[in-house]
């Protein structure tokens, strides 16, 4: 079947614009996770989502950043005012539900944001 | 908070020797799992531990959870090219909102050398 859809892959654009990062996960798959991964580095956790509500956004590196997600499938990831830190791949995983998190997570591709 | 901390960060080995990342976590896990991330690639799920001093085996891949359930190990016996990547554990911590979520290890990348 199919997996976790993220678009795009690549975002190039200007500091202080916004962003809109897409991810479709696994159909029948009530958590979603967003990350962000940085050149060479680990996996920084930013949200999750049980159905459609985020119990925690501690992740999130500012105001800037905001997530949705509707009708428990697709979620997106918006970055007002875009920063150079910013830069990086953000991977969107997708999982069933997070009782006592021992469900495998499954990745998508991630979107590769890059700002001028 | 809680965190998962793995060591070595690198690991750079001839093709042919064995190689060990170690995962230590500053609380008891309930579970662990382990995930592969090849160059440009995104993490794969490799396998769960659940059990206190689980051992399991995948061909050349040996996965261990300590007897204390804070610890664990992957080893990679003879290691192929086709092992590079970067090898990350996750394990469930709870955030400061009491809230529960898969942390990721800070992971160990493996390069191999011809």
């Amino acid at each position: 079947g199919a997996g976790v859809s993220q678009s795009p892959s690549n975002k190039v654009t200007e500091k202080g614009k916004d962003v809109e990062l897409r991810c479709d996960p696994i159909s029948g798959h009530t958590a979603l996770y967003w990350y962000r991964q940085s050149l060479g580095q680990g996996l920084e956790f930013l949200i999750y989502f049980q159905g459609n509500s985020a119990p925690d956004k501690s992740g999130l590196p500012s105001d800037r950043f905001s997530a949705e997600r509707t009708g428990g499938s697709v979620s997106t990831l918006t970055i007002q005012r875009t920063q150079q830190e910013d830069s990086a791949v953000y991977l969107c995983a997708s999982s069933y539900g997070t009782g006592r998190l021992n469900q495998p997570q499954h990745f998508g591709d991630g979107t590769r944001l890059s700002i001028l | 908070g809680q965190q998962v901390m793995q060591i070595p960060q690198y690991q750079h080995v001839q093709e042919g020797e064995d190689f060990t990342t170690y995962c230590n976590s500053s609380t008891t896990l309930s579970n662990i799992q382990w995930y592969k991330q090849r160059p440009g690639g995104h993490p794969v799920f490799l396998i769960q531990l659940v059990k206190s001093g689980e051992v399991k085996k995948q061909k050349r891949l040996t996965f261990q959870f300590g007897e204390a359930k804070k610890n664990s190990s992957l080893h990679i016996t003879a290691t192929q090219t086709t092992d590079v990547g970067t090898y990350f554990c996750a394990g469930p911590t709870v955030s400061n909102f009491g809230n529960e979520k898969l942390t990721f290890g800070t992971g160990t990348r493996l390069t191999i050398i011809p």
